[in-house]
């Protein structure tokens, strides 16, 4: 167990829908990370945070965005849902001040109909 | 930008054996970390090993070591006695240093191990 927790598990839903995932990271890291896992892209970096800012965007679509409250949890959001869209969404954490190791939560597995 | 190349997207080994996975990365970067992560059919990514780019000493985590030629920008994985559990995805992964803090993980596209009994 990472320490990382994200919710849901798993989501079914259909495409134009918004739907929002979240993270809670280990306590104590201030950085969230989120990941996306499919089968075309592999392993692609979307957007960091860190305590509550926005500190690097990757190849994160429009449609998305995310936030990271005052309690460090973070929610992705993704809107206008494509069948593109349907992959595994990973959460990961550190402290975010030095070169740690991210510690990934279980992800949300993610189905788009 | 930085890339990962993992050039064997499957492997199999006889359990007990020893297995290498290959991994070449290409940076401009002098500072940079080094992963192996490992993706069991759980689907949970978990840290194999980390290798800091500044250490010439390949890093070693009881059956797992690595091979770091950063002359060659090469990170190899080595198995050791293989077990059945180590049937997973494994991926290698790059981040650079930065006097703003940790970056983005780059993964490569990963090799599907399979540990026969």
């Amino acid at each position: 167990d990472s320490g990382v927790t994200q919710t849901p598990k798993h989501l079914i839903t259909a495409t134009g829908q918004r739907v929002t995932l979240r993270c809670s990271p280990r306590s104590g890291d201030l950085s969230v990370y989120w990941y996306q896992q499919s089968l075309d892209q592999g392993l692609q970096f979307l957007i960091q945070y860190y305590n509550g800012e926005e500190r690097a965007k990757g190849n994160i679509l429009e449609r998305f965005s995310a936030q990271q409250f005052p309690d460090l949890h973070s929610e992705l959001n993704l809107s206008s849902l494509e069948l593109g869209d349907s992959a595994l969404y990973f959460c990961a954490s550190n402290e975010g001040r030095w070169q740690e190791t991210q510690y990934f939560g279980p992800g949300t597995r993610l189905l788009v109909l | 930008a930085q890339t990962v190349t993992q050039s064997q997207p499957e492997m199999s080994v006889q359990e007990a054996e020893t297995v290498t996975l290959s991994c070449t990365y290409d940076t401009s970067e002098s500072n940079y970390y080094l992963f192996w992560y490992k993706q069991p059919p759980s689907r949970q990514m978990i840290l194999v090993i980390r290798q800091e780019a500044y250490k010439q000493q390949n890093a070693t985590e009881n059956r797992f070591s690595v091979n770091f030629q950063k002359a060659a920008k090469s990170f190899s994985l080595k198995i050791s006695d293989s077990q059945l559990g180590d049937t997973a995805m494994y991926f290698c992964a790059f981040t650079r240093i930065s006097n703003f803090g940790n970056e983005k993980l780059t993964f490569g596209t990963g090799t599907r191990l399979t540990i026969i009994p």
